[in-house]
């Protein structure tokens, strides 16, 4: 089945103490992206990778870091969390060549992070 | 500044009824834009996508209308189910720039019986 997992699916943590949430998406798409959704503010990008060792900075891209080294995985790393982070955060993937707008992304189920 | 605007921001109705959600959008050049349904604990998925020269577009009981000239759109929901209780997505994509997608803020629908 064509799908974008994430892990873990909720996580409670304290701040500073450093965590990573994985992505990772098996149709073989270029692109992948990383929100978070918080009430009344809709989704925001965090950062994005339109292909392997290429990654880009979203609209909220402070306090997070992100890696590409494979084609499937696109984690995302919190170096230091703290209560703001508290958020839910949605990976998302779609194929980038051709017509790439048009592309639809999907998304995974989202991870539910709560930063005490 | 591009921006998507949704409303209302929550809603309820009886299940069978019909109901129709609004976006607005100010993204400039516009590419394209999809209403995506939003089940809770679950990420988006897409319901229908229109171009610039598409009017409406329908998905079962679900229809969308795009009126370029003044930046509105609509999902109607025909003949409610209780499943159709979830966030509707509006997401505009800029021509100018393939990852640049815009979001509104959503609907929340809840449907009663």
């Amino acid at each position: 089945e064509a799908q974008v997992t994430q892990n873990p699916r909720y996580l409670i943590t304290v701040t500073g103490k450093k965590l990573t949430v994985t992505c990772s998406q098996n149709m073989n798409h270029e692109y992948m992206s990383w929100y978070r959704q918080d009430p009344g503010l809709g989704l925001r990008q965090i950062y994005y990778s339109m292909n392997v060792e290429v990654t880009d900075k979203g609209d909220v891209p402070e306090g997070y870091k992100v890696s590409r080294k494979e084609k499937r995985n696109f984690p995302l790393i919190l170096e230091s969390p703290s209560p703001n982070q508290t958020s839910l955060y949605l990976c998302a993937s779609k194929n980038d060549r051709p017509m790439s707008s048009y592309n639809e992304q999907f998304f995974g189920p989202g991870t539910r992070l709560t930063v005490l | 500044k591009n921006q998507v605007e949704q409303s209302p921001q929550s809603l309820i109705i009886l299940e069978g009824k019909n109901c129709t959600l609004q976006c607005n959008y100010t993204v400039s050049p516009f590419s394209n834009l999809r209403w995506y349904k939003q089940d809770t604990g679950r990420g988006p998925v897409s319901l229908t996508i229109m171009t610039f020269s598409e009017n409406t577009k329908s998905n079962g009981r679900y229809t969308a209308t795009l009126d370029a000239d003044t930046k509105q759109s609509s999902l109607h929901i025909t003949a409610s189910q209780l499943s159709d209780s979830a966030s509707y997505i509006c997401v505009v994509s800029d021509y100018s720039s393939a990852s640049k997608i815009i979001f509104g803020s959503g609907t929340r629908l809840s449907i009663r019986p």
